[in-house]
């Protein structure tokens, strides 16, 4: 129990391009999720809340026009990175809180490697 | 605010080896306590947790951390390390309500496995 999926996996495209990454918790309704960014080698980061039905919370330095997080229902968040330059390329991870549907905090997604050209 | 610390970067272990990660935590409250473990290019898997109660806590995969409140440490420790244990390894706090559910997490530690 307590999945989240993620999608997609990897994506390449050209610079200027906006990318849509999706985050779905498949057997237990998220109400928050989070979304993080990590550079090779480094440690998460975390960007951004994302609440159901309400907009999301952004952590200092983050460019919420940049990346736009869109929490409609109660199992999907999304996360946009529009314009995309190379210096957004990162492995970006979301996260879903389980809200005691599990004793974890946080479910884990498997990432999403995104590359800009 | 929370913070977290691991001391190591990189670790080289030989098979059958113990292995011990440090990690240092800052929190204002009592903290939970996590240690995730990440293959390359996968998402974070959750070895084990402290919340409360027994200050030694048993993971999966054989791991153990010990929390040491007055040394504000949650060291991960294995007593065999198999080559598929070489991964990174995150320790992380937070998770609670207070921290508004979110986790903190350490710069990770790279654990190479030598045959």
């Amino acid at each position: 129990g307590a999945v989240v999926s993620q999608h997609p996996s990897w994506v390449i495209c050209k610079s200027g391009t906006s990318v849509k990454i999706e985050c779905r918790s498949l057997d237990f309704q998220a109400t928050t999720m989070f979304w993080y960014r990590q550079f090779p080698k480094q440690s998460l980061m975390l960007m951004a809340t994302s609440n159901e039905g309400s907009k999301a919370t952004y952590e200092q330095g983050v460019e919420k026009d940049k990346f736009l997080i869109n929490h409609a229902s109660l199992t999907l968040s999304t996360l946009t990175v529009t314009s995309a330059h190379p210096e957004d390329s990162s492995f970006y991870i979301c996260s879903a809180d389980s809200g005691g549907y599990s004793n974890q905090p946080q479910h884990f997604g498997d990432g999403t490697r995104l590359s800009i050209l | 605010a929370q913070s977290v610390t691991q001391p190591d970067i990189h670790i080289t272990v030989s098979e059958g080896a113990s292995l011990e990660l440090r990690c240092n935590y800052s929190y204002g409250a009592t903290p939970y306590l996590f240690w995730y473990v990440q293959s390359p290019g996968q998402g974070l898997q959750l070895l084990l947790k402290y919340f409360s109660g027994d200050t030694l806590v048993q993971g999966i995969k054989g791991f153990e951390a010990e929390f040491k409140r007055s040394q504000s440490s949650f060291n991960l420790r294995k007593p065999s390390v198999h080559w598929s244990d070489a991964a990174e390894y995150f320790c992380a706090v937070g998770g609670n309500k207070a921290a508004g559910n979110k986790l903190t997490f350490g710069g990770g530690t790279r654990v190479l496995v030598k045959p």
